[in-house]
């Protein structure tokens, strides 16, 4: 079964520190991963998809395989980066289930100025 | 675009009583799905559709129906509700061939 694991509920950072919010995930096939995050009070938006390794407001993850992870880093945290942060993984059957995602439990990210 | 609507932003119901969630999404998005999200457990899914007329459980579907008779609305109903459903639920749609869900902006239930 699959199954996404956010090991720190909460983490907090100074403004210019480096930031690591850390995912591991246990999946059968060949994973589709991705980060959402939601500021407060604004909706649940897609921050990031492993797929396209981009980077998005500073923040990169790379996909793992052998370690089972997809790790999202930034380099120097700002303010503006404390939000409500989730792994999630796509369920199995590629395209036919882009309707099915599995969250972590989330982690709450402080940056303090 | 409207983009996903949800209503109501917040409701608060007795125990077994029953209620309808509202979704409604004007992207003409194929999937729409369910979530709820309580403290310390994240998101979890409730049920999905891959399209009108199609309908699938998801994770924790007891106590929940939906319906998708249109591509625009995915409505979500609480049968009898009890107070272990209070949780925000979230509504999302996603285009066919695409993998990013655009969220609704959730409805808070409390369930006494």
């Amino acid at each position: 079964a699959q199954r996404v694991t956010q090991p720190e509920k909460l983490l907090s950072v100074f403004k210019g520190a480096p930031v690591e919010l850390k995912c591991n995930y246990s999946y059968s096939g060949s994973p589709e991963l991705f980060w959402y995050v939601q500021y407060s009070r604004q909706r649940l938006q897609l921050l990031l998809r492993h797929i396209s390794r981009e980077s998005i407001k500073g923040f990169t993850a790379d996909l793992n395989k052998g370690e089972t992870s997809f790790h999202l880093k930034k380099p120097f945290a700002q303010e503006e980066d404390s939000a409500m942060y989730y792994c999630a993984l796509s369920g199995p059957g590629g395209g036919s289930t882009l309707g099915r995602l599995y969250f972590g439990r989330g982690t709450q990210l402080t940056v303090w100025p | 675009n409207a983009g996903v609507t949800q209503t109501p932003k917040f409701q608060v119901l007795k125990t077994g009583q029953s209620m309808t969630l509202q979704c409604a999404q004007d992207m003409n998005h194929e999937y729409m799905s369910w979530y709820r999200q309580d403290p310390g457990m994240g998101l979890r899914l409730i049920h999905y559709s891959v399209g009108a007329g199609i309908t699938d459980q998801g994770e924790v579907p007891n106590g929940y129906n939906v319906s998708r008779s249109t591509t625009e609305d995915f409505p979500l109903r609480l049968l009898s509700a009890a107070p272990s459903q209070t949780s925000v639920y979230f509504c999302a749609s996603t285009p066919h061939g695409a993998d990013t869900q655009y969220f609704g902006p959730g409805t808070r239930l409390t369930v006494l």
